[in-house]
């Protein structure tokens, strides 16, 4: 089975502190995306990385591909209340494929 | 209307009725995927359609049945589901070239209770 394991499960932080969000799997993916998922709503894109190594960031959000393309890191700077959701990874094996497997979910609370 | 919507946003269906969800993409993508969310488990993706065709079919009960009239119009049709079919039915549309990754939008799902 294909999995992708994400740590911590849940996380309550107060408002300013950092934090890092990581995605594991034992399988190579060609490319692998990060979601936000808030209450009553879908998942929204936040970023895909594709090269073994490459760092995106995105306004206080920092996202990494690890170098042999099984892992992830999403590491948050001086987290706000509205960074509260339900983070996911999702990856692919292989190019041109559209079968997704998604991440087993990082629920993330900040304390104003 | 711009992204993905859906419809309804909220259904509550006995065992033994037959409802249909629907989902449109207003992004000119060219797939369209469902997927199941249920508490305490990953994105279970369902079903993709690629320019109207299956393409993936993840051993999902005969009781769900997906429909793709054209490249904006979803649908999965439901019939005699079973509690445990209670979940968040997400839909989701992507547009991607050969070699480049499928960057998925997803709608804001419909949470179906079955009682």
């Amino acid at each position: 089975t294909q999995l992708l394991e994400q740590s911590p499960q849940f996380l309550s932080i107060q408002e300013g502190e950092n934090l890092t969000v990581y995605c594991n799997s034992s399988s190579v993916f060609s490319s692998l995306q990060w979601y936000r998922q808030e209450p009553g709503e879908g998942p929204v894109l936040l970023v895909t990385v594709v090269t073994g190594g490459e760092v995106k960031k995105l306004k206080r959000l920092t996202f990494q591909f690890g170098d042999a393309r099984k892992d992830s890191s999403l590491h948050i700077t001086a987290a706000q209340p509205g960074d509260t959701g339900l983070y996911l990874c999702a990856g692919v094996h292989a190019s041109g494929t559209y079968k997704y497997i998604f991440g087993t979910g990082t629920r993330l609370k900040v304390l104003a | 209307e711009t992204g993905v919507t859906q419809t309804p946003r909220h259904l509550v269906m006995g065992m033994t009725n037959k409802k249909s969800l629907k989902c449109e993409q207003h992004l000119g993508h060219n797939a369209m995927y469902w997927y199941k969310q249920s508490a305490k488990k990953p994105l279970e993706l369902m079903f993709v359609y690629s320019l109207e065709e299956r393409v993936e079919n993840n051993s999902v009960p005969s009781r769900f049945s997906p429909e793709c009239p054209n490249s904006s119009h979803l649908f999965l049709h439901l019939h005699t589901l079973q509690p445990e079919d209670s979940a968040l039915y997400l839909c989701a549309s992507s547009q991607g070239g050969k070699g480049q990754p499928y960057e998925q939008y997803f709608g804001p799902g419909t949470r179906l209770t079955v009682t």
